[in-house]
């Protein structure tokens, strides 16, 4: 089963807009990471946040985490036409090194 | 820096036959993966070779096999390929993150498209 869920399915927005995507998991998390993929293409990590942080920042991505909610919300500011592309959750549970993904967010940005 | 590599990148099987794929690493990762990607559903872990001679299963491993040739190499085999195993399947490796941190963070192949008729 997923551990990750993530919210919306889709999105479209106009180039220059905020992008944001939400992941909610079910058990105790090492860490949360985002992937993304474009068209036809393998994952690309993107940026990591560990279970005792609450917030991240890398260029224009900003992550946060609550592990009393068990969830995770990335936002991609100032987006571009470029950033069009699938964004992946992966959760590192407690006890296993392997990634557990979700069921990702298309994003599309409009020029 | 190739990364991950996988063969071949596309595949047409009928119900019955057996192929492998092949997946190599040149980043002397320890740890390697076989994920497999349905629409919807996200990448489901099928095996995973934690280190150089040890392989477990992951979510759903029914129907495959793998081998862990050496530290650079891990394959997928599928003995009798069904319908239900047509996916796009993704080889991933990881190391330790800088500055020893622990955490694993995968490097992805570009992907196997498979058809089983």
């Amino acid at each position: 089963s997923q551990q990750g869920e993530e919210d919306p399915q889709a999105l479209s927005i106009q180039e220059g807009e905020n992008a944001t995507m939400n992941c909610s998991y079910k058990t105790s998390i090492n860490n949360l990471q985002w992937y993304r993929q474009n068209s036809g293409r393998g994952l690309v990590h993107l940026i990591l946040i560990r279970s005792n942080e609450r917030e991240k920042h890398s260029g224009r991505l900003r992550v946060t985490l609550d592990t009393s909610k068990k969830s995770s919300s990335l936002l991609i500011t100032a987006s571009r036409a470029a950033d069009t592309a699938s964004y992946f959750c992966a959760t590192e549970n407690t006890g296993r090194r392997a990634l557990t993904f979700g069921s990702g967010t298309r994003l599309q940005v409009q020029p | 820096n190739a990364g991950v590599t996988q063969t071949p990148k596309f595949q047409v099987l009928k119900t019955g036959q057996s192929m492998t794929l092949q997946c190599a690493q040149d980043m002397n990762h320890n740890s390697m993966y076989w994920y497999r990607q349905d629409p919807g559903m996200g990448l489901r872990l099928i095996y995973y070779s934690a280190s150089e001679g040890t392989t477990d299963k992951g979510e759903v491993p029914n129907g495959y096999n793998v081998s862990r040739l050496n530290k650079r190499e891990f394959s997928l085999r599928l003995e009798s390929a069904a319908p239900s195993q047509t996916s796009v399947y993704f080889c991933a490796s990881s190391g330790v993150t800088g500055g020893g941190s622990g955490a694993n963070v995968l490097t992805f192949g570009a992907g196997s498209r498979l058809t089983v008729l």
